[in-house]
């Protein structure tokens, strides 16, 4: 009966690397949303899956984002090439079905990019 | 484009007072309007939400007040409560086409004992 999980809780980079990010859905969810949440702000949208299917990227920052969910489960969002601006802490949500049904948040992970 | 604005920024409360906090929107598609509390180093959680189909809607302490034609919905918290300190996001959606949350800036609240 867990929630929504993510690891690492944290990671420092440095400016350069590449990073993954892992998401641990509520079993049987079949949307899965990542969120990117700067300091003091609310979280700002990045992408969508339903199942394995990335229905929306629109929010992804540039082509150095990418997100996956290979088998409709486990999601990770990978960042190549860090910068500075990449500092924030990434969320991970996951719903029943659609778009109206409880977005249950995990704890995010807080990146910072030295 | 901020599509969702939220105040105030931050927002102190005596035990036992109602706070309210207040969000407009802009796009007419939404049609969908949460409200999430968020604890330090926890993620956002659903607290209420509300459809335009009614101009109100309550849960306990938790009241949201929604009017369509002026864009705009508030938050109110009666008989706040210390353990209510947290920040509030508004936030909302589309119940199709897209999926995806627009949230509001958010609203630290501090309720004084």
């Amino acid at each position: 009966g867990a929630g929504v999980s993510q690891s690492p809780r944290y990671k420092v980079a440095k400016r350069g690397q590449d990073v993954a990010l892992r998401c641990d859905p509520i079993s049987g969810h079949v949307s899965l949303f990542w969120y990117q949440q700067a300091l003091g702000q609310g979280p700002e949208f990045l992408t969508y899956f339903q199942n394995e299917a990335q229905l929306d990227k629109s929010g992804l920052p540039s082509d150095r984002f990418f997100a996956e969910r290979p088998e409709g489960s486990v999601s990770t969002l990978k960042i190549q090439r860090t910068q500075q601006e990449d500092s924030a802490v990434y969320l991970c949500a996951s719903s029943l079905v659609g778009s109206t049904d409880t977005q249950y948040f995990g704890p995010g992970t807080r990146l910072t990019v030295l | 484009q901020q599509q969702v604005k939220q105040s105030p920024q931050s927002l102190i409360v005596q035990k036992g007072g109602i706070s309210i906090i207040n969000c407009a929107y802009e796009n007419t598609a939404f049609d969908y309007f949460p409200w999430y509390q968020q604890f330090p180093g926890k993620g956002p959680a659903l607290l209420i939400a509300i459809r335009p189909d009614v101009s109100e809607k309550k849960e306990g302490r938790f009241t949201i007040s929604f009017n369509k034609s002026a864009k705009q919905f508030s938050l109110h918290i009666m008989d706040s409560q210390p353990g209510d300190s947290a920040t509030y996001f508004c936030a909302a959606s589309m119940m199709s086409g897209a999926q995806k949350l627009v949230f509001g800036q958010g609203t630290r609240l501090t309720i004084n004992p």
